[in-house]
């Protein structure tokens, strides 16, 4: 079982969607949590941390559940922009600084 | 100011053959990683290096991977003797110094796309 599991997808949604991105996580321990974007063949960049009290930044809104060991993405009225890879991120601080990356998914945002 | 480098952009190279790949980080980031992203595949941790020390080289695939860093700055990844499985997009990326370990963003890198022939 991978560490990090997400739904591939893709997701093909129109403009204006709201689209929700789930992750779950294996490691209890995990203490950091994090969502990135990678746009085609390009390197990953933060989109934003993910708190225990959830956390929102414009049109995206992290939550975190650690009963569950789960981790959503909400991204409301999406543009064409928002077209890529969504990738959830955990660390556990106690293995050092390496990231524990998900699959990654997919979105596409339709005209 | 500058990002994270990292040079060559493009390797292709034969199988049997050594590549080193370079990585120079965020100016006075003390952190920092190598992972690499084979295709269709997420991102897989190699090492990270604190300083010019290693703490975790848990990832290394095998002992034909190596990396170093010297002064605290540039790091280099050397694979010897490369295999067709080898081929892969490498990414280096550095995080600042003061933060827990993990915690801080870590910036990536543009990436070395390895093919082996």
């Amino acid at each position: 079982r991978k560490e990090v599991e997400q739904d591939p997808g893709p997701f093909n949604v129109p403009e204006g969607a709201t689209v929700a991105f789930n992750c779950t996580y294996s490691n209890s321990a995990s203490q950091s949590f994090f969502w990135y974007r990678q746009d085609c063949r390009k390197e990953p960049k933060l989109l934003m941390s993910v708190y225990s009290s959830g956390n929102e930044d414009g049109r995206f809104t992290a939550q975190l559940n650690r009963a569950s060991q789960y981790i959503s993405l909400l991204i409301r009225d999406s543009k064409l922009s928002d077209s890529a890879t969504y990738l959830c991120v955990v660390n556990n601080p106690n293995q050092g600084g390496k990231l524990i990356f998900g699959q990654g998914t997919e979105l596409s945002v339709k005209p | 100011g500058a990002g994270v480098s990292q040079s060559p952009s493009n390797k292709v190279t034969e199988k049997g053959k050594d590549v080193e790949l370079r990585c120079d980080p965020i100016s006075g980031h003390t952190a920092l990683y190598w992972y690499r992203q084979s295709l269709g595949q997420g991102l897989e941790f190699l090492i990270y290096f604190q300083g010019n020390s290693a703490p975790d080289k848990s990832g290394l695939p095998s002992d034909r991977f190596s990396a170093e860093r010297t002064g605290g700055s540039v790091s280099t990844l050397t694979i010897q003797r490369t295999q067709q499985e080898d081929s892969a997009v490498y990414l280096c990326a550095s995080s600042p110094p003061g933060g827990r370990m993990g915690t801080d963003t870590q910036y990536f890198g543009p990436g070395t796309r390895l093919t082996v022939l």
